[in-house]
């Protein structure tokens, strides 16, 4: 079964730090996102991509976050100076292009994350 | 803000009962309706998607939906201790035809041995 590939599965790095993290998305999506995951709360949404550019970003998603696709198959999310406060598990996401489906409907399909660990 | 609302419980369950999952999402546009278990320290894993008012059903588990209260459950029949997990409604969001999934907060089911 196709699946979302992430790496690393944990990362532990110092506060002011770069950090990349990465995904590999199903090959035939082509709408891809970041959700992450504070310890005990909810899933958020970073970003929304899709044809090279942002399609949406949350407030979360500041001037420190950027992410690019920088060849057919990676999808990368970089914290350019790590906070503690970015301590979170990191979730990489795609879905069917949107020709094949709906607007509105389809499976999000989730990576099985990256925990990043900021000190 | 478009909200995604649902009880955080802990909700106990003994096992071979029925555990009841809701949820009320704020945007009336909305139409799809998404159930994800997550198990700690894991990422969210698809149970069940609902697009049409009433039941739906896939073996042990049954989302009802209500677009007209705003209201979506889950249903787990005969729970299983392996049930036990933290269920996360979610909704997609359309934005200008931007997608993008909103979770509620989840809610922690415990099924009791």
């Amino acid at each position: 079964e196709p699946e979302v590939t992430q790496t690393p599965s944990h990362q532990v790095t110092q506060m002011g730090q770069e950090v990349i993290l990465r995904c590999v998305p199903i090959s035939n999506h082509l709408y891809f996102y970041w959700y992450r995951q504070i310890l005990g709360q909810k899933v958020e949404f970073l970003v929304s991509f899709y044809n090279n550019e942002i399609s949406e970003k949350s407030e979360i998603f500041d001037d420190q976050f950027s992410v690019e696709r920088p060849d057919g198959s990676n999808f990368t999310l970089k914290i350019r100076s790590t906070k503690l406060e970015d301590s979170a598990m990191y979730f990489c996401a795609s879905i069917l292009a949107r020709q094949d489906r709906e607007l509105g409907t389809g499976e999000l399909f989730f990576g099985e994350g990256s925990r990043l660990t900021v000190l | 803000q478009k909200e995604v609302e649902q009880n955080s419980g802990p909700l106990s369950v003994p096992e071979g009962a029925i555990a009841s999952l809701n949820c009320t999402y704020s945007d009336r546009g909305s139409q799809s309706f998404f159930w994800y278990r997550q198990y700690s320290g894991k990422s969210p894993e698809l149970i069940m998607f609902i697009y049409s008012n009433g039941d739906k059903e896939d073996g042990r588990f049954t989302a009802q939906l209500n677009k007209a209260s705003q209201y979506v459950s889950l249903l787990i029949r005969d729970s299983q201790p392996s049930d036990s997990a933290t269920y996360l409604c979610a909704v997609i969001e359309t934005n200008f035809g931007n997608e993008k999934l909103t979770f509620g907060t989840g809610t922690r089911l415990t099924i009791i041995p």
